[in-house]
């Protein structure tokens, strides 16, 4: 069983268009981050929420924390393709870190 | 300020044969975890060290072991290869004290023939 599930797992989209991907649980979760990751290296983080209901901005990038902190989205503007990669929500559950699958994004000129 | 450090980048073994990789945390950090990362996959967790011991682990054979030393640097072992070890591993440091953010370092592809 998948703690967090993300989606959708896949998309595939135009650069100049908007884009939003989600991070669900059941379970509440004390902080959740946003990793991007790119093919053979490490996930590098973007975001943490702490909050419920916190919303962060990070340039084109919008990130939220739902009110009931068992969830979060990530929203992107005018996506460049540049933001190409594999976006993964990753959430503090026990001080271990539970992670998404990932979303794949691919983001053509 | 130094970040996570691996080493090796890269590394290719044969089946039966063990395994060292290892890790420098960063500046700071006092806990080291290690991930298991497939193709195309979410990382998966295998386990975290602190204070020199295993602290958590997930659901991984005993033939993964590691080792935390005093500098906070960490090893991970692997025994009796198998084709299915073939990913890519992951280190990530963080500091207990706080929000559980993790670092990683740029991982160590390992294939395993």
């Amino acid at each position: 069983t998948q703690l967090l599930e993300q989606s959708p797992q896949f998309l595939s989209i135009q650069e100049g268009e908007n884009l939003t991907v989600y991070c669900n649980s059941s379970s509440v979760f004390s902080s959740l981050q946003w990793y991007r990751q790119e093919p053979g290296e490490g996930p590098v983080l973007l975001v943490t929420v702490v909050t419920g209901g916190e919303v962060k901005k990070l340039k084109r990038l919008t990130f939220q924390f739902g009110d009931a902190r068992k969830d979060s989205s990530l929203h992107i503007t005018a996506a460049q393709p540049g933001d190409t990669g594999l976006y993964l929500c990753a959430a503090n559950l026990n001080r271990k870190l539970i992670w998404g699958l990932g979303t794949s994004l691919a983001v053509n000129p | 300020d130094a970040g996570v450090t691996q080493s090796p980048t890269h590394l290719i073994k044969t089946r039966g044969q063990q395994v060292t990789l290892r890790c420098s945390p960063k500046s700071g950090h006092d806990t080291v975890s290690w991930y298991q990362q497939a193709l195309g996959q979410g990382p998966q967790f295998i386990f975290q060290y602190y204070e020199e011991e295993e602290r958590q682990r997930g659901n991984f054979p005993d033939r993964f072991s590691g080792h935390q030393f005093p500098n906070y640097s960490s090893e991970l072992n692997v025994n009796a290869l198998l084709l299915g070890d073939s990913a890519l591993y992951l280190c990530a440091s963080s500091f207990s004290g706080g929000v559980t953010e993790a670092f990683f370092g740029q991982g160590t592809r390992l294939t395993v023939v």
